[in-house]
Parts: C-alpha cells; sequence; structure tokens
C-alpha cells in the first residue's frame, strides 16, 4: 500500500539546537520530497529529493531510496524554523501528492 | 499577486448549508489540486485539474463535494449540505505542467468550520 511515515511526531527543542527528522516510505512512493507548514498553515517546498543529498542554510536531506527512508537535518534551530514538517511523495505516475502525518517542532527561545 | 490565492480564508458554516471556496492559481499554471487538511493531520488529496478538465477526482470523499475550473485558471470547491466532519483547512496548489515533475506552489488555504 501507500505508506508515508514520520518520527517523531512532535520535537520540543532549545534555540541552537540541531534535530533530525525522519521519513520512512513505501516502494510504491517516488519524488520525496520535504515541506514545511509554518503556523499560519502556509506550505512550502524544503526539498526536492528522490535520492542523495541537499543543502540549503542551516537545513539538508538525505534520502536512501534503496531503503525507503528520508531524513531532514536542521542544524543551529532558530524559533522561526517551528511548524509542521512534511514529507510527501508521488505515486501511480502521477504528480498528485501523499502526505505523512508530519513532525511538530517547537523551537523556544 | 504572485502566488496562490485562495477565499475566503475563513469560513464558518451551520450543519446543512453549501458552502463554495475559490481558488486563483498562478497565472499561466495548467495544473491545479485540491487537499483537505483535517485537524492535526497531513494534506489528503481531493482532486486535480489540467486547464479546464477535471482528471483525478478519486479523493473527494463524497457525491457532496464539487470542484470545478471552467476557464482552465480559477478553481471553485463546493460542498452541499456541509457536515462536521468537513471541517478542515481546504488546500489549493498550482503547477506549471510543463516539466515531468515540478514543485506545487501552496496556497494559504481556507479554514472551513462547520457548527
Amino acid at each position: 500500500g501507500i505508506q508515508v511515515e514520520q518520527s517523531p511526531p512532535d520535537l520540543i527543542l532549545q534555540e541552537g539546537a540541531n534535530s533530525t527528522l525522519r521519513c520512512n516510505f513505501s516502494d510504491s512512493v517516488n519524488n520525496l520530497q520535504w515541506f514545511h507548514q509554518n503556523p499560519w498553515g502556509q506550505l512550502i517546498n524544503l526539498f526536492y529529493i528522490p535520492s542523495g543529498t541537499k543543502q540549503n542554510g542551516r537545513l539538508s536531506a538525505t534520502t536512501v531510496a534503496t531503503e525507503r527512508y528520508s531524513l531532514l537535518y536542521i542544524s543551529s534551530s532558530q524559533t522561526t524554523d517551528s511548524g509542521v514538517y512534511f514529507c510527501a511523495g508521488t505515486y501511480q505516475g502521477a504528480q498528485k501528492l501523499v502526505f505523512g502525518q508530519g513532525t511538530r517542532l517547537t523551537i523556544n527561545p | 499577486g504572485a502566488g496562490v490565492s485562495q477565499s475566503p480564508r475563513y469560513k464558518v458554516a451551520k450543519r446543512g448549508q453549501d458552502v463554495a471556496l475559490r481558488c486563483d492559481p498562478i497565472s499561466g499554471h495548467v495544473s491545479l489540486f485540491w487537499y483537505q487538511q483535517a485537524l492535526g493531520q497531513g494534506p489528503e488529496f481531493l482532486t486535480y485539474f489540467q486547464n479546464e478538465a477535471q482528471l483525478d477526482k478519486s479523493g473527494l470523499p463524497s457525491d457532496r463535494f464539487f470542484a470545478e475550473r471552467p476557464e482552465g485558471s480559477v478553481s471553485t470547491l463546493k460542498i452541499q449540505r456541509t457536515q462536521q466532519e468537513d471541517s478542515a483547512v481546504y488546500l489549493c496548489a498550482s503547477l506549471t505542467g510543463q516539466r515531468r515533475w515540478e514543485t506545487q506552489y501552496f496556497g494559504p488555504g481556507t479554514r472551513l468550520l462547520v457548527l
């Protein structure tokens, strides 16, 4: 079946800490992506990462496609990093996305 | 504006009322998606348009949900005889449709509360 599972569901950290978010996905899911949903509900694409590693500032992502998992790393967390992080992928050769349940990240000052 | 816009941003409806939610995609974007996001959950696919053609409506939860995009730009999601379980954020996304894969640009969503 189509499965996208994220862990942990919640993460509370102090400003300056590092964090790792994990996404496991079934073999029917492709084109793995990471999104950030800010406290006002806006979803922003962070990475398109079907395999390999990408970095953008304090954020980086790695997908090991053969083992069906992806990791999102956030270094030196800031309060503005708070929100919900989703991984998502496509399936059935279409561009509609299937999302995980999200990881709610809270960065305290 | 340059992004996807949605209106209204908030809607409170009494159970049984009909509602209409509007999405203005990025100008020139061929593909348009609607997603439903329940509280504490990830977005779930509802329906997909390519220009004015509704190519996939497999995610619509019931025949009370109807979507249209008559001129291939603005889209409207209509919910008839709303029920409490329809309370959710409804997200619209668009993309150019010109590449094999590209990111989806999401609007701010419409938060629907059915009382």
